[in-house]
């Protein structure tokens, strides 16, 4: 247990469903990231929230829509999605902006793996 | 654009061997993090380490920034090593904005 929840941890849909992911940080952090992992391409960052506010959007489909309704809290909601988007989506969170140990770490959720069928 | 490249891509060991990891990246970074990614798919933090050397037990890591590379040290590798070794870099922006590289698949072997 990282002190990151991602839930649902599996998820099957259709191209016309609407679906969400839910994180949860309880680790006290003031930034929160979604992380997109696809068979093939490494890593990608996708969304970046800084206290609740979206600082970077990492020209993410609108397919695709984050929501942080506070710091400890992220969602992703999908909407009309393909076959490619078919994915392990992470997210992660952090200290980020002041010093000391531990700062700018990143924390990562075990991961909702999605198919789109 | 901006480049991470780890290698080896691929690497068996037998338990009880060491190994290093590579990572070169293409310009100056404001941190360098590892990673490793285990079978289930989980992610952990093993070093925050923009420059210099830190250790954590068997592990150990080391950034030569102004030469772009990060080593990543495995001393008496056991099964439970096994996974992806990821390193990723922040250019700029928030500092968890990371530019990853493709990993490291290492399989230890008992």
């Amino acid at each position: 247990e990282t002190g990151v929840t991602q839930t649902p941890r599996h998820l099957v849909m259709g191209m016309t469903n609407k679906k969400s992911l839910k994180c949860e940080q309880h680790l006290g952090h003031n930034a929160m990231y979604w992380y997109k992992q696809s068979a093939k391409k490494p890593l990608e960052l996708m969304f970046v929230y800084n206290f609740k506010e979206q600082t970077e959007n990492n020209s993410v489909p609108s397919r695709f829509s984050p929501e942080c309704p506070n710091s400890s809290h992220l969602f992703l909601h999908l909407h009309t999605l393909q076959p490619e988007d078919s994915a392990l989506y992470l997210c992660a969170s952090s200290r980020e902006g002041a010093g000391g140990s531990g700062a700018n770490v990143l924390t990562f959720g075990a991961g909702s793996r999605l198919t789109v069928l | 654009g901006i480049q991470v490249e780890q290698s080896p891509p691929d690497l068996i060991l037998q338990e009880g061997a060491n190994s290093t990891l590579r990572c070169n990246f293409s310009d100056s970074v404001n941190n360098l993090q590892w990673f490793h990614q285990n079978p289930w798919g989980q992610l952990i933090n093993l070093f925050y380490i923009p420059s210099g050397t830190k250790q954590n037990g068997r592990l150990s890591a080391t950034t030569v920034a102004t030469e772009r590379y990060s080593l990543l040290y495995i001393s008496s590798s056991q099964t439970t090593d096994s996974g992806v070794y990821f390193c990723a870099a922040n250019y700029g922006g928030s500092q968890g904005n990371l530019i990853f590289g493709k990993g490291t698949k290492l399989s230890v072997k008992p």
